[in-house]
């Protein structure tokens, strides 16, 4: 069974960092892997989908890279902002036809 | 399009009571899933359909666990009976036509506490 792992848990920076998550898997056969930022009481949004093929995606200030091979990815967010603060969970889509979630990370931006 | 909708949004209920969760996924999307989140065991594939019919249900924990879809637009989690260890957040989530290749939609999700 695939393992996701997000390391660290929780972290805190101050506005205007830029700064980079990051996100491990053990099975490299991936289809894709998409990253999803969840606020507090709220569902998930997704912000990134890198399908196997490719090396990274880019949305605005986000930039999101994936090499298969080492089995892992990074999200990096630009000139973090306090509305960027949210929990930041990746998910790995391969075999079984279903996401892998990792347990996420939890970001503060502060003012 | 106003996304994945779940209700209710909370579900406070006593130990071996019923429970029904809700979910109506984005029109035209032919994949629907259903997950549970907890602090200990994070975000967790419980059954998804496809078309309407439940194609993987090998997440669903016991046979205390039931999913419908009816059609289209229009999915149920039944509990029943209720325990307290099924305390815990319950996203819908849904997909365009395929499980694992687009984006996943998620639902606000459901607060459920069972006392």
């Amino acid at each position: 069974k695939q393992e996701v792992t997000q390391i660290p848990a929780a972290l805190s920076v101050p506005e205007g960092e830029n700064l980079v998550l990051n996100c491990s898997f053990t099975d490299s056969a991936i289809y894709n892997l998409q990253w999803f930022r969840q606020d507090p009481g709220k569902g998930l949004t997704s912000l990134l989908l890198i399908q196997s093929s490719q090396r990274e995606q880019t949305s605005g200030r986000l930039n999101a890279s994936l090499d298969k091979s080492s089995g892992r990815s990074t999200l990096y967010i630009a000139a973090s902002q306090p509305g960027d603060s949210a929990t930041y969970l990746c998910a790995v889509g391969g075999g079984g036809n279903q996401f892998y979630f990792g347990t996420g990370t939890s970001l503060t931006v502060i003012p | 399009d106003a996304g994945v909708i779940q209700s209710p949004r909370h579900e406070v209920t006593e130990m071996g009571q019923e429970v029904t969760l809700r979910c109506k996924p984005i029109s035209g999307h032919d994949y629907l899933f259903w997950y549970r989140q907890t602090m200990m065991r994070g975000l967790e594939l419980l059954i998804y359909f496809n078309n309407n019919v439940p194609i993987d249900d090998s997440g669903m924990p016991e046979d205390r666990f039931s999913a419908k879809m009816p059609n289209a637009s229009f999915s149920t989690l039944k509990i029943q009976p209720s325990e307290p260890r099924d305390s815990a957040v319950y996203f819908c989530a849904s997909s365009l036509n395929s499980p694992t290749n687009e984006k996943l939609f998620f639902g606000s999700g459901t607060q459920l506490s069972v006392l």
